[in-house]
């Protein structure tokens, strides 16, 4: 059973760019969470989704970033024109999703490092 | 509003030492609290978590935290470090009646010398 898979990696784009992080949640996970870490600081908490609902996207800055996770396929976080200060790594969480998730578990993918030139 | 803070960026002790990573929350509710590991190019695995019950939560690895609601603390302890305990340990809330989001702390970097 594989974990969170996370891709790519490594990003690496220039100011204006778009990039587009992909998560596929584990296996018969129906929740996933994306959260971001700056340098120095800890993880922030970006956004929740359901499977084609957003739950909850109070971390999400207003503009140039938006998330999705279908019906069928894996979650993306998009960032379009990029600048250096979204320079970082996205960390992608899923979970079963009973709804209460002092249950459950999250489950880390291994992350994104995006780095903007 | 629910936040952590976790006392110490980079937390060094010697093989064999106890460790002590420090975390005190705020919360207006009762709340519940995590442990993270994450070791150099991995997501993050959770240590141990506090929801109810047991103050003193043991976790894998040989880990351990109590719950102080006096203190506002959750500090993880482990008897006698280990080289392999080397990585940046988290401590998190979760905000429970909201599907399930953490506020996690800025992260403390323990490393072991031999």
């Amino acid at each position: 059973n594989a974990g969170v898979m996370q891709n790519p990696r490594h990003l690496v784009r220039r100011r204006g760019q778009e990039a587009r992080l992909r998560c596929s949640p584990m296996k018969g996970h129906s929740h996933v969470y994306w959260y971001r870490q700056l340098p120095e600081e800890g993880l922030k908490f970006m956004v929740y989704l359901q499977k084609e609902n957003i739950i909850d996207e109070s971390g999400m800055p207003k503009e140039r970033f938006s998330a999705e996770f279908p019906k069928e396929g894996p979650s993306i976080l998009r960032i379009q024109q990029v600048v250096r200060g979204d320079s970082a790594a996205y960390f992608c969480a899923s979970s079963i999703g009973t709804g209460k998730l002092i249950n459950e578990k999250l489950f880390f993918g291994s992350g994104t490092q995006l780095s903007v030139l | 509003a629910q936040s952590v803070t976790q006392l110490g960026s980079h937390v060094s002790v010697s093989e064999g030492a106890l460790v002590l990573l420090r975390c005190n929350y705020s919360s207006s509710v009762p709340p519940y609290l995590f442990w993270y590991v994450q070791y150099p190019n991995q997501g993050l695995q959770l240590l141990l978590k506090y929801t109810t019950g047991a103050t003193l939560v043991k976790g894998i690895n040989g880990f351990e935290a109590e719950f102080k609601k006096s203190e506002t603390s959750f500090h993880l302890t482990k008897p006698s470090a280990h080289m392999s305990d080397a990585a940046e340990y988290f401590c998190a809330v979760l905000i429970y009646n909201q599907g399930g989001k953490l506020i996690f702390g800025q992260g403390t970097e323990l490393s072991v010398k031999p």
